[in-house]
């Protein structure tokens, strides 16, 4: 029971690159989540999905999309990756009132 | 929206109590989170407590809910050096898909 899991867990790109973050849960949970986290700052919300085949804007949304592919996986897209997307990406899955965290990627664009 | 604010730094002696505070703006929050973040790691789930609760304990973890206030806070006993940490509070907006507003998190650096 692996929890949550995200790959890569470092990336390096050129300003203008496209990549996609992966991230999966074994726990069946129904929402699952994506936050990015800068210095000085708590976690801030990009998407979301509540359920298989939903999606929705979390705070900040620009610049990112999301597939829920299926049940387990929730993928974050940079489509055009810019400076200021430089941060740790953290996915989560939960249910009701507990989130559970994976070990988040470490995104540096340059 | 919600906002949710902390202190940034705590540094407490091995030993000593330490606690770790935060306020919020909004009233709707449902259930309120005490998260903690080892260098490196992800977010680990700590306790959290019902907007309906006053208190909840934990082995050595202690949570205050005071709502007039509007005042949460994570008191932890007899601090050990493996509690160094970033702690952040974090507030449920259940009807937003279960969304968490996080605070800024406040580095705890305990001392031997």
């Amino acid at each position: 029971n692996a929890g949550v899991t995200q790959t890569p867990k470092f990336q390096v790109l050129k300003t203008g690159q496209s990549m996609t973050l992966q991230c999966a849960q074994d726990m069946n949970h129904n929402s699952m989540y994506w936050y990015r986290q800068d210095p000085g700052m708590g976690l801030r919300l990009i998407y979301y999905s509540a359920s298989e085949g939903t999606t929705d804007k979390g705070e900040v949304p620009n610049g990112y999309n999301v597939s829920r592919l299926n049940k387990r996986e929730f993928s974050l897209r940079l489509e055009s990756a810019a400076p200021s997307q430089t941060s740790v990406y953290f996915c989560a899955g939960g249910d009701g009132y507990e989130q559970y965290f994976g070990p988040g990627t470490r995104l540096t664009v340059t | 929206g919600e906002d949710v604010e902390q202190s940034l730094f705590l540094s407490v002696r091995e030993g000593d109590s330490s606690v770790i505070n935060c306020t919020y703006t909004d009233s709707s929050s449902t259930y309120l989170y005490w998260y903690k973040q080892e260098p490196g790691a992800g977010l680990q789930l700590l306790t959290y407590i019902f907007s309906n609760m006053d208190m909840k304990q934990d082995q050595r973890l202690t949570v205050l809910l005071n709502k007039k206030d509007k005042h949460l806070s994570l008191r932890i006993a007899d601090t050990q050096t493996g509690d160094s940490a970033i702690y952040f509070c974090a507030g449920l907006i259940y009807n937003q898909g279960g969304k968490l507003i996080f605070g800024q998190g406040t580095e705890l650096s305990v001392k031997p």
